[in-house]
């Protein structure tokens, strides 16, 4: 009931195009979703986070679309660069605000 | 710099021996978490600090490691008599906050390797 599963594994995408990572939850107690960016040999770095009132949020070329009722969030990037390459991490926490994170999508974007 | 730093950045031990990391917090973060991140997995939490009192510790942390943030400030995580399965990026964030979900950041890591 605490796991996180976030789909697909890897991505690849064109330069322009959009990435589309889905995760889902089990836990109801859940009530705070952020998506987290990490660079081979750095730690994550918040990219973007929703709270379960909302159904979707915007930042620049970055979306999370949330449904309740399904328990799945999704993140997507607009307009996908090169520099966007990297291994993007959905997370979820409630009550105490440990966060249980997925186990990442590599996303891979070509020029 | 004013963001999250661990130090070292890179560990290599022998099996049974013992490690010491250190993490320094964003200041005035009065929250501290330790994760642990092994190859081609997301971070997985270990342990968490408001102020100087753990609050929270996972079944993941066995009774080899121990975490300490004396004063409220930096936390160090000590792991005893390493055992290779130990081999992984040791995560540390911090976050500001008195309620639920305060943002957390995360340091640069430091990656064990035990041989």
């Amino acid at each position: 009931q605490q796991q996180v599963k976030q789909s697909p594994q890897s991505l690849i995408v064109q330069k322009g195009g959009i990435s589309i990572i889905n995760c889902a939850y089990e836990n109801t107690a859940f009530d705070y979703f952020p998506w987290y960016q990490q660079f081979p040999g750095k730690g994550p770095a918040l990219l973007i986070a929703i709270r379960p009132d909302v159904s979707e949020k915007k930042e620049g070329r970055f979306t999370i679309s949330f449904n309740k009722s399904a328990k799945q969030f999704s993140l997507h990037i607009m307009d996908s660069q090169p520099g966007d390459s990297a291994t993007y991490f959905c997370a979820a926490s409630g009550g105490t605000d440990k966060l249980i994170f997925g186990t990442g999508t590599r996303l891979q974007v070509f020029p | 710099d004013t963001g999250v730093s661990q130090n070292p950045r890179h560990k290599i031990t022998k099996r049974g021996q013992n490690v010491t990391f250190r993490c320094d917090p964003i200041s005035e973060h009065n929250r501290l978490y330790w994760y642990r991140q092994t190859l081609g997995q997301g971070p997985e939490f270990l342990t968490y600090f408001q102020n100087e009192a753990q609050l929270e510790k996972s079944r993941l942390l066995s009774d080899r490691f121990s975490a300490e943030r004396p004063k409220g400030s930096f936390s160090t995580l000590e792991i005893q008599r390493t055992e290779q399965g130990d081999s992984a990026m040791y995560l540390c964030a911090s976050s500001f906050g008195t309620g639920n979900w305060g943002e957390q950041f995360f340091g640069p890591g430091t990656r064990l390797t035990v041989l």
